[in-house]
């Protein structure tokens, strides 16, 4: 399985921010990588896909870059309803697999 | 507006069974693959299952292999787990998901989730 490696697992920011969130993938995966953002008691949403594709309705303030084995979400100026928790995943292939998460909060 | 609501979690002994359900709504259901992923507690997200779009194709994870079967009712626009010979690592929120397209795609619409809790 290709596993994905978050760094960091967690940080503190203020509003306004840039943050950025990096995942490593044990082996190349094209820009099979996917970003998602959970909140608690809310559903899981896609931010971006192909490794740098905003997803329809995303904030224009997310990002994201990368291709073989090394990518990074960023965003450009933390919002309040940024806070929140930021996994990577690859569909490159079977089984796809996740980050484990970098939460992000309130500094 | 798409929506996805699960429903059928609760608390199960180990070795017993549930069975999870997933309604889906505001999009053509026959049109796109579908997918469970759950997340235990303090723990990532967990692939668990991907059933494409006619149901002809079907995927487990190997911590599920055997005891999990997914199956989906297009005329019901509607996604199932069936979930057998329960452990307690199986307690996790589960999730449904869209794909985007028929299987390898991101998921681009989540539901809320609902939680199976497996402890004596």
């Amino acid at each position: 399985d290709t596993q994905m490696t978050q760094s960091p697992s967690s940080l503190s920011a203020s509003v306004g921010d840039r943050v950025i969130i990096t995942c490593r993938a044990s082996q190349s995966i094209d820009t099979y990588v996917n970003w998602y953002q959970l909140r608690p008691g809310r559903a899981p949403k896609l931010l971006i896909y192909a490794a740098s594709t905003l997803q329809s309705g995303v904030p224009s303030r997310f990002s994201g870059t990368g291709s073989g084995t090394d990518f990074t979400l960023t965003i450009s100026s933390l919002q309040p309803e940024d806070f929140a928790t930021y996994c990577c995943q690859q569909s490159y292939s079977s089984p796809p697999t996740f980050g484990q998460g970098t939460k992000v909060d309130i500094k | 507006e798409v929506q996805l609501v699960e429903s059928g979690g609760g608390l199960a002994q180990p070795g017993r069974s549930l069975r999870l359900s997933c309604a889906a709504s505001g999009f053509n259901f026959d049109d796109y693959a579908m997918h469970w992923v759950r997340q235990a507690p303090g723990k990532g997200l967990e692939w668990v299952s991907t059933i494409s779009r006619n149901g002809g194709n079907i995927g487990y994870a190997d911590s599920v292999e055997g005891r999990f079967t997914v199956s989906r009712d297009n005329a019901k626009n509607s996604l199932y787990m069936q979930m057998n010979s329960l452990r307690p690592e199986d307690t996790a929120f589960y999730y449904c998901a869209k794909d985007l397209g028929d299987g390898d795609s991101p998921y681009d619409s989540w539901g809320q989730g609902t939680l199976v809790t497996v402890s004596s």
